[in-house]
């Protein structure tokens, strides 16, 4: 079974500041990762995803996320906070299986 | 834009009403899914349906009846449903039997039920 863990439900960060999302994962197979963002009222929307080839992956956005096995770690990033990214951020698992574990997401309030 | 079509956008219904919501994908996908979700939390899976037969039902309450009519179609046909019942629910699919299936579901933009 695969699980991941977001700690910190909301987090503040101020505009032009660096984004920092953290996520641990939990997997008995090789693990395919996902960060999704949705915005108000609106579906998910997938930002970046880690599927066995760099562990340095590039999203939407001006997102990148790194995989790190030794940690068991998908974090999220991005250099500078812009107002539009207030939204709330889901990782996830899959084991290839078509079941997805999200986690329990973080709330990001960007302050001008 | 989203290739996961889902209508209504919103939907207000009395515990006594019968109504349906709808949910189309054209990317050759061959699982579909319904997620629920309430503020502030993830989505929570209902329903799986692989080659349009039903492989997950993740306990739901009879008064959620899924139809999977065709592979680019899923429904959900909602009876005698309860104001906690009330949330946000998502439709999404997924390639499956493909050689490079991770799990990546694309979803919809969701339907808005509120139950009075």
């Amino acid at each position: 079974a695969q699980s991941v863990t977001q700690l910190g439900s909301h987090v503040s960060v101020s505009e032009g500041a660096l984004v920092l999302l953290r996520c641990n994962y939990s997997s008995s197979v090789p693990p395919y990762l996902f960060w999704y963002v949705q915005y108000p009222n609106q579906g998910l929307q997938l930002l970046l995803k880690y599927t066995s080839a760099a562990t340095l992956v590039k999203g939407i956005n001006g997102f990148e996320a790194e995989f790190k096995k030794s940690e068991t770690s998908f974090h999220l990033t991005k250099p500078s906070a812009h107002m539009s990214d207030a939204a709330e951020y889901f990782c996830a698992v899959s084991g290839g299986n078509n079941r997805l574990a999200f986690g329990k997401g973080n709330q990001v309030v960007v302050i001008p | 834009d989203t290739e996961v079509t889902q209508t209504p956008k919103h939907l207000v219904m009395g515990m006594t009403n019968k109504k349906s919501l709808k949910c189309e994908q054209h990317m050759g996908h061959r699982a579909m899914y319904w997620y629920k979700q309430k503020a502030k939390k993830p989505p929570e899976l209902m329903f799986v349906y692989s080659y349009e037969k039903l492989s997950i039902n993740e306990s739901v309450p009879s008064r959620f009846s899924p139809e999977c009519p065709n592979s680019s179609l899923l429904n959900l046909h909602l009876h005698a449903l309860q104001p906690e019942d009330s949330a946000l629910y998502l439709c999404a699919s997924s390639p499956m039997g493909q050689e490079m299936n991770t799990g990546e579901l694309f979803f919809g933009e969701g339907s808005r039920l509120t139950v009075l």
